[in-house]
């Protein structure tokens, strides 16, 4: 079957401008996570989505990065006014629950801001 | 917070060498370990899982793992490793924490 997917898969954007990524998770997983991974540092936790209850924000790095599931489905992830430093693979993983799955992850969009 | 720890960073290897990859857990919480594996351009891929039960868990590939309670340490073996073990290894714990990962570097 259809694993998650995310788009673009590259994005190249100017300081200052705002970027939209967004994942399509694998059909009737409930659970949604965002991670950055970021060269020799692992992979960081941003946000994750658990069915209709209220995400869990804590990892998002600053008020700049936000994210939205609609209908329990795709994630879109907004990062505004982007810096240098938010460079990085962005990935997005989900699984059918929270905390006691494996999580399947998509491939990544890489993000490069000049 | 919860946190793991991956303490080899960087680890070559020749083909035929033994692993034993590191990996440690803070105590306190639910104890579900995980090892994912990002083989060069590809997608991060469940190696293997402990919830409970017997803390020898085996996975895919030849890889397997011993869960620890007393050291709080869950380290990834392989007997013999190949060339396409090449790879990044990433220790998780419960869904959101995850190591620093393990560069694993095998020279045929």
């Amino acid at each position: 079957g259809a694993g998650v997917s995310q788009s673009p898969s590259n994005k190249v954007t100017e300081k200052g401008k705002d970027v939209e990524l967004r994942c399509d998770p694998i059909s009737g997983h409930t659970a949604l996570y965002w991670y950055r991974q970021s060269l020799g540092q692992g992979l960081e936790f941003l946000i994750y989505f658990q069915g209709n209850s209220a995400p869990d924000k804590s990892g998002l790095p600053s008020d700049r990065f936000s994210a939205e599931r609609t209908g329990g489905s795709v994630s879109t992830l907004t990062i505004q006014r982007t810096q240098q430093e938010d460079s990085a693979v962005y990935l997005c993983a989900s699984s059918p629950t929270y905390g006691w799955d494996e999580q399947y992850f998509g491939p990544g969009t890489r993000l490069t801001v000049t | 917070a919860q946190s793991v720890s991956q303490h080899n960073h960087h680890v070559i290897l020749s083909e035929a060498a033994s692993l034993e990859l590191g990996c440690n857990y803070s105590y306190g919480g639910t104890v579900n370990l995980f090892w994912y594996v990002q083989y060069p351009g590809q997608h991060l891929q469940l190696l293997l899982k402990y919830f409970s039960g017997d803390p020898l868990v085996k996975g895919i590939k030849g890889f397997e793992a011993e869960f620890i309670k007393s050291k709080f340490s869950f380290n990834l073996r392989k007997p013999s490793v190949q060339w396409s073990d090449t790879a990044e290894y990433f220790c998780q714990r419960r869904a959101l924490t995850f190591g620093s990962g393990t560069r694993l570097q095998v020279q045929p």
